[in-house]
C-alpha cells in the first residue's frame, strides 16, 4: 500500500520569503514524483517533476528528492501572494499507472 | 501544447437522468484518466485507459461507465448516480507506461439533487 505524508498545514510565509514544503512516501519502488497546484475550486496543475535523486530548478521553484530517506520536497522561493494555493505532492511507481497523492498543504503568502 | 480540455465545466443533474462527461487530449497521449475529487480531498483514481483500452478500473459502481472512442477522446457515461457522488471530475492525460507526469483538464463540477 503506497502512503504519501505531507507537512500538515496551512503553512503562511510573507511575501518574498522561501516556502519549504515537505513530502514522504512509503514505497521503496517508487520512480516519479510530482508537484502539483491546485488553486481553490479549480484543478490540479503540474508545477513540477522530479525522476533522479538531487536538486531540480524551474523558475522559483525547486524540487528536491532524496530516495535513500523517502523525501521530496519543494522549496518556492521569493513567494508570491499568486502562490496561495494548495500543493499536492503525488508519487507513482513503475509500470503502474496509479499515482498516490498526500493529502495537500495549502500556503498562504501574505502581502 | 500541455492542454486537456473538459465539458461541461458545470453540469447539475437529477438522481434519474443519463449525462455525459467529455473529455480531449492534442498532446499524443495513449494514457487517459478519470478522477474524482471531493472538497478537501486529493483526487481519487476511477479509470485508467491505455492505447484506448481499459487498464484499470478502480472498482466503480456501475453508475459510471467510461469509454475511450479514440486516442484524443475519453467519455463518462453517469446514470442514475447519487447524491454522492456529486464532485468535481477530472480527466488527466499522460504517455502510457505509468511513470510519466499526468496533466488535468479543468475539471467537470457535477451536482446530483
Amino acid at each position: 500500500q503506497k502512503e504519501v505524508e505531507q507537512n500538515s498545514g496551512p503553512l503562511s510565509v510573507p511575501e518574498g520569503a522561501i516556502a519549504s514544503l515537505n513530502c514522504t512516501y512509503s514505497d521503496r519502488g517508487s520512480q516519479s514524483f510530482f508537484w502539483y497546484r491546485q488553486y481553490s475550486g479549480k484543478s490540479p496543475e503540474l508545477i513540477m517533476f522530479i525522476y533522479s535523486n538531487g536538486d531540480k530548478e524551474d523558475g522559483r521553484f525547486t524540487a528536491q528528492l532524496n530516495k535513500a530517506s523517502q523525501y521530496v520536497s519543494l522549496l518556492i522561493r521569493d513567494s508570491q501572494p499568486s502562490d496561495s494555493a494548495t500543493y499536492l505532492c503525488a508519487v507513482n511507481t513503475d509500470a503502474d499507472y496509479k499515482l498516490s497523492f498526500g493529502a495537500g498543504t495549502t500556503v498562504t503568502v501574505r502581502a | 501544447d500541455t492542454e486537456v480540455t473538459q465539458t461541461p465545466k458545470h453540469l447539475v443533474m437529477g438522481m434519474t437522468n443519463k449525462k455525459s462527461l467529455k473529455c480531449e487530449q492534442h498532446m499524443g497521449h495513449r494514457a487517459m484518466y478519470w478522477y474524482k475529487q471531493k472538497a478537501k480531498k486529493p483526487p481519487e483514481l476511477m479509470f485508467v485507459y491505455s492505447y484506448e483500452k481499459l487498464s484499470i478500473n478502480e472498482s466503480v459502481p456501475s453508475r459510471f461507465s467510461p469509454e475511450c472512442p479514440n486516442s484524443s477522446l475519453l467519455n463518462l457515461h453517469l446514470h442514475a448516480l447519487q447524491p454522492e457522488d456529486s464532485a468535481l471530475y477530472l480527466c488527466a492525460s499522460s504517455q502510457p507506461g505509468g511513470v510519466y507526469e499526468q496533466y488535468f483538464g479543468p475539471g467537470t463540477r457535477l451536482t446530483v439533487t
